[in-house]
Parts: C-alpha cells; structure tokens; sequence
C-alpha cells in the first residue's frame, strides 16, 4: 500500500462550489504540506503542518484553507472554487526528527482538479 | 525570493546517449539542493539530495553536483534508457519550505 495516499484522485466541479482534497499517511511522519502545480511552474506551496496544532501558510494560501484532523491526516479545503485554481495538487510529508533539512519528502500520487 | 529555473524545459535523445539537466538558483543561501523525478499519474520521487556542504552526489547511472556559490546544479544521467522518460524536477531548501524548478521533460527515445 502506498505510504501517501491523496483523495479523490481525479475532481472536476463548478465555479463556486466547495471542495476538500483528503491526503492520509503511514509513514508517522509529523510533518505535512500541500503543493499546487501548474504546467511550466513546477510545485508551489499552499500550507504546512509541522504538527496537529502548527499550521503555516505557503507562497499562495489565498483562497485555501487546511486543517489537520489527526497527525496522518491533512486536508485541503477550496471554500469557493475558481477556474484558476485548476490544477495537480500535491500533498507530502517528511520527518521532524530525521532533520527536515536532511531528509527527503515523500509525495502523494496527486490530485488532479478542474473548475469549470 | 528564490527563484529555481531549469534548462531546457524539455529535452529528446536516443537511447544510451549521456546527458546533462541544468538548474540554477537565485539565492545561495541553502541548506540543501535535490532532483526528484515526476512520472505522469504519479507523485515525485526523490532521486538525489545534497546537502549545502557536499559537491556531489551518485546513486547508480545519476550523478548530481552542486555548486552553491554559483547558484548551480547539474544532474547528470549516464547511459540513458527508455525507462529514465519522466519530467525531473530540481528543489532547493532554504528553510521551512522547497522552492521547485519548472523541470526537464525528459524522453529517451528507444
């Protein structure tokens, strides 16, 4: 079974409408994040969690929210879905007490999201 | 800010040809560099990481160097096969956060 697993994998919705992007892991790492890609802009970061009570926003958190429900779930919200925010997302994790700038980050297979 | 750029954006070769994929950084101010591969309907798989003390590093057919005063990574690939065709992506570490590249489409034709 896959260590990161993201759902739904494939989401196609409405201008408006509100969404929530699940990503669950077994890794037991403590930290999580969420990454949008565009084509040509490689990944770029929403928010992270460096555990369930620390949140942080990213390079682009306008018009997402998050929450972490446990220390293997963390979720992403689109209150209010736009076409612009069409796109592959992407959530990973890596381990706190390895060192974040030592180890490596472990992706889920992505999200692919379309807003009409 | 950081800013990572890759070059080319996408590359063909024949099989078994050696090659070269470029990033570069705008910020020396890293702790580390790595290359992740990114196939379609996947996520990204880290390939190499260097930290900001090391020149390089090699994991079979992959070597890896980075030149942090220049803001300059290379990733080299030896012998490409086939199965190497993936998008390849360059992330540097400053702090909390990667800072990516928009990648190498990569495809090696057989």
């Amino acid at each position: 079974d896959a260590d990161v697993t993201q759902t739904p994998r494939n989401r196609i919705t409405k201008t408006g409408k509100r969404i929530m992007l699940e990503c669950s892991q077994t890794k037991g790492h403590d930290r999580m994040y969420w990454y949008r890609q565009d084509p040509g802009l490689g990944l770029r970061l929403i928010y992270y969690s460096f555990d369930v009570k620390d949140i942080n926003k990213g390079e682009i958190s306008d018009g997402y929210s998050v929450s972490r429900q446990a220390q293997a779930k963390f979720s992403l919200s689109l209150e209010s879905a736009i076409p612009n925010q069409t796109a592959l997302y992407f959530c990973a994790t890596s381990d706190l007490y390895r060192g974040p700038r030592q180890d490596t980050q472990y992706f889920g297979p992505g999200t692919r999201l379309t807003v009409l | 800010k950081q800013e990572v750029t890759q070059i080319p954006a996408a590359l063909s070769v024949p099989e078994g040809e050696n090659l070269v994929l470029n990033c570069s950084f705008t910020d020396s101010a890293i702790y580390n560099l790595q290359w992740f591969r990114q196939d379609p309907g996947k996520g990204l798989t880290s390939l190499l990481l260097i930290q900001s003390s090391q020149r390089e590093q090699t994991s079979g057919r992959l070597n890896a160097s980075l030149d942090k005063s220049s803001g300059r990574s290379t990733l080299y690939i030896a012998a490409s096969q086939p199965g190497d065709s993936a998008t390849y992506l360059c992330a540097v570490d400053a702090g909390n956060m990667l800072t990516f590249g928009g990648g190498t489409r990569l495809m090696v034709k057989p």
